[in-house]
């Protein structure tokens, strides 16, 4: 079966330092990948996506940038980061029926 | 104007009653339909997809209105469980892209 799997869970940055999440996905291959942001109490952005290995789509212009080094690795980055990239990340994967499976998340702070 | 809209709620519901709530879409080329349901602090599970016909997984049954555009969820016999944030969510391309309502809470009290 197909798990996904995000790390770290938490992290807390100071402003203007840089990031680096990652997003791996195990019992598929070549699957479409996703990148969402979470602000607190709104609704799910999405930020990038990828069809294949560095293929990467941008949704939003921003402070973020997204690689995919490999097949089932997705990852999400930032040179600098600011007080406003503060949120919930969530990676996912499409399913057969274009439904998506999300990971665990990782909960930014920056402050 | 968003994508898909939603009303925000809380929705309080007593244990063991029914509720239902829509959502509508504005995209009239959407082809696929889902409820998610999203607990605190948690990342959105996939609780449905949602059919022309209608569907029904035990005490949840979707309903699609496609002249109408909107999509509903009802829950029957509710279930203290059953608490948390329902997303609406639609898909319109072939990218996999789908658009996300920003929910609708639920609380079901004993």
């Amino acid at each position: 079966s197909q798990t996904i799997h995000q790390w770290p869970a938490t992290l807390v940055q100071p402003v203007g330092s840089p990031l680096s999440l990652e997003c791996t996905v195990e019992g598929t291959s070549n699957p479409n990948l996703y990148w969402y942001r979470q602000a607190a109490g709104r609704g799910l952005q999405l930020l990038f996506y990828s069809v294949g290995i560095g293929q990467i789509s941008s949704e939003v212009p921003q402070n973020l940038s997204a690689s995919r080094p490999q097949d089932r690795q997705f990852i999400l980055s930032s040179k600098k980061l600011l007080l406003s990239d503060s949120g919930f990340y969530l990676c996912a994967w499409r399913g057969l029926a274009e439904e998506q499976y999300f990971g665990p998340g990782t909960r930014l702070t920056v402050t | 104007r968003k994508e898909v809209e939603q009303d925000p709620g809380p929705f309080n519901v007593p244990e063991g009653a029914t509720v239902a709530f829509n959502c509508t879409y504005s995209n009239s080329a959407s082809q696929s339909f889902f409820w998610y349901r999203q607990d605190c602090r948690k990342e959105p599970k996939l609780l449905m997809s949602v059919y022309s016909s209608g569907n029904e997984d035990g005490r949840f049954t979707a309903q699609l209105n496609r002249a109408s555009q909107y999509i509903s969820l009802l829950i029957r016999d509710s279930k203290l469980s059953d608490s948390a944030t329902y997303l609406c969510v639609s898909a319109t391309d072939s990218w996999g892209k789908l658009q996300f309502g920003a929910g609708t809470q639920v609380v079901v009290t004993p």
